[in-house]
Parts: structure tokens; sequence; C-alpha cells
């Protein structure tokens, strides 16, 4: 089972325009949200991430948008980019002390057209 | 440029040799953590080690041993792969394992079995 869905799996864009990826989770456990980009060959790097008493946090193009009632939150790329091509995954971390880790949404591919 | 280094970037094997992946980091951080990647999925925790001790392990086979012989290192020993275990295996580390901070990943090596 899922804990931390996301949508869309894939998702084509117009430079300059707005590209929106969804993530959902169930479990309230979950303290910290955070927003990995992955471009080919590389590993996954922090994008921006959110706590829950945050509606939303701002860092340049990048917006996430958390609702904590409907525990959905969404990562906003503004004037999206050619080279903002790439994948996207949402992530939810929960658990206590050493066995804290991230659980992982299924990605978003992402294409920027010029 | 990543400040997690992994080694060797690609690497093949077959079934019945012993490799080893390396990673290390200075930062300083006191987490670090293995993770495996298939194609077009989010990465797959297999463990965790905070201050040198291993904290968690996802039920890894034993053809899978890690490694952390210091604050900067962290190896994984493999032994009698399968076909099935060709991937990307990355390692990332963080600050410390219960606090939320962002995990900062290498780009990971390329793993194939023959």
């Amino acid at each position: 089972q899922q804990q931390v869905k996301q949508s869309p799996q894939s998702l084509i864009v117009q430079k300059g325009g707005i590209s929106i990826i969804n993530c959902a989770y169930e479990n309230t456990a979950f303290d910290y949200f955070p927003w990995y980009q992955q471009f080919p060959g590389k590993g996954p790097a922090l994008l921006i991430a959110i706590r829950p008493d945050v509606s939303e946090k701002k860092e340049g193009r990048f917006t996430i948008s958390f609702n904590k009632s409907a525990k959905q939150f969404s990562l906003h790329i503004m004037d999206s980019q050619p080279g903002d091509s790439a994948t996207y995954f949402c992530a939810a971390s929960k658990g206590a002390g050493n066995n804290r880790k991230l659980i992982w949404g299924l990605g978003t591919s992402l294409a920027v057209n010029p | 440029d990543t400040e997690v280094t992994q080694t060797p970037k690609h690497l093949v094997m077959g079934m019945t040799n012993k490799k080893s992946l390396k990673c290390e980091q200075h930062m300083g951080h006191r987490a670090m953590y293995w993770y495996k990647q298939k194609a077009k999925k989010p990465p797959e925790l297999m463990f965790v080690y905070s201050y040198e001790k291993l904290s968690i392990n996802e039920s890894v086979p034993s053809r899978f041993s890690p490694e952390c012989p210091n604050s900067s290192l962290l190896n994984l020993h493999l032994h009698a792969l399968q076909p099935e275990d060709s991937a990307l295996y990355l390692c990332a580390s963080s600050q410390e394992v219960d606090r939320n901070q962002p995990q900062h990943f290498g780009d990971g090596t390329r793993l194939s079995i023959l």
C-alpha cells in the first residue's frame, strides 16, 4: 500500500507555464514533507521542504502548498523552464529517534517544452 | 558537485563475485543511508547508520552487507548477487537521523549483475 500517493505520473508543460504536482497521505504521524528533484544519472537533491504547521513555503520559483486537514501537499513550479525537466519525488517523514525514515511517492516525470 | 562521493560510478559483476561500494562525506553528518533505486522508481531504503551504528535494516538479503568504518565512510559489501539486484545504489547522509534535516545524496553506483 502506497503511503504517499503522488500524481500525475508524468507531466508536460510549455516553457513559462506552471507545473503542479500533487501528493496525498493518510498517516497523520508524518511531520516533515520534502520534495526531491532528480536529473538522469544523478542522485536526488532536496528542492524544498515543509512542516505541517506551515500552509505554504516559497523558494524562488518553487512553492509548496500544504493542506493539513485534507492531508495533501503540492509543488508548484512557476515560469517552468526546460532546465526543470527532471523527475520529482514528494516524500514524508515519520518515526521516532533512530527509526526515522522517509516514505517516498512514486515520482513525477516533468518535461518542459521550449 | 555533490558533497557525497560514491565509487565506483559503474560496476559490472558476475553472480559469484565479491565487490564493495564505497561512500564518503565530509560534512560532519552522523547519519548515513544506503538506498536502491530501480529505473523510474523512487529510492528504496536499505540501511541506516546513526553514529556509526546500524539503526535500520529494511529486511535486506544477507548478500548485501553494510559497514560504517568511521563517521565519514560507508561501505556496502556485495556477494553472490542476483540479476534482479541490478540497480542504482545511492548513498545519502544527513546531520542526524532523528531530526528533520535534508538527506544529501551521492550520484550513485550503477550496478549490473551478469
